[in-house]
């Protein structure tokens, strides 16, 4: 089944300790990108990746890393969490990108907390 | 910075026809998507607009207006599984893309 996965999809956490979480997804994507999602907010972009070895800032980057050694995994590092970056996090992927009828595919979610 | 407007809430009857509108004035334009989101889990694609018109899907249609920096997101004869919220996306280049905040649609029995 084509899917996007995340892991974990629950975590509680305290400030300062480094956490990671994983995406990956089966379907030879080349595009993968990470978001938030706040209350009032909406989505907000955190970082993307156009293909291996390559990733650029989205909206809100700050505090957060990634990298993208293999096409189907696109981990979202968090060094030293704090609370604001308690959130409802998806990674999405697509074959090339946003343009076109390039459809996003989401992971089901992560919802993190940070105490 | 990119804005992004739609109502936060609407409520409709099962039967009924509601429009979603969304606004927006951002620095880049390649295009509008609508994605439908119950909660606690993923957005789901709707529908695209790169050029000014209607395109209809089976109950759903989306308009846009380039020009005028709108587009709206008609549900006709809702049903209660289309309680969701309802978001409006721009893909303001080939990587990224903005979303407004979501508008929650309620269908009363």
């Amino acid at each position: 089944e084509a899917q996007v996965t995340q892991n974990p999809r629950y975590l509680i956490t305290v400030t300062g300790k480094k956490l990671t979480v994983t995406c990956s997804q089966n379907m030879n994507h080349e595009y993968m990108s990470w978001y938030r999602q706040d209350p009032g907010l909406g989505l907000r972009q955190i970082y993307y990746s156009m293909n291996v070895e390559v990733t650029d800032k989205g909206d809100v980057p700050e505090g957060y890393k990634v990298s993208r050694k293999e096409k189907r995994n696109f981990p979202l590092i968090l060094e030293s969490p704090s609370p604001n970056q308690t959130s409802l996090y998806f990674c999405a992927s697509s074959l090339y990108g946003t343009s076109g009828y390039n459809e996003q595919f989401f992971g089901p979610g992560t919802r993190l907390t940070v105490l | 910075g990119q804005n992004i407007d739609q109502p936060t809430e609407m409520t409709a009857t099962e039967g009924a026809i509601v429009q979603i509108n969304c606004t927006y004035q951002t620095s880049g334009f390649n295009g509008l998507f609508w994605y439908q989101q119950h909660a606690g889990e993923a957005p789901t694609f709707l529908s695209y607009n790169v050029l000014d018109g209607l395109e209809e899907k089976g109950r759903f249609s989306s308009f846009l207006s380039r020009s005028k920096g709108y587009s709206y997101l008609l549900l006709k004869e809702l049903q209660m599984k289309d309680s969701a919220s309802y978001l409006c996306a721009v893909n303001l280049n080939d990587y990224k893309l903005s979303f407004g905040a979501g508008t929650t649609v309620t269908v009363r029995a």
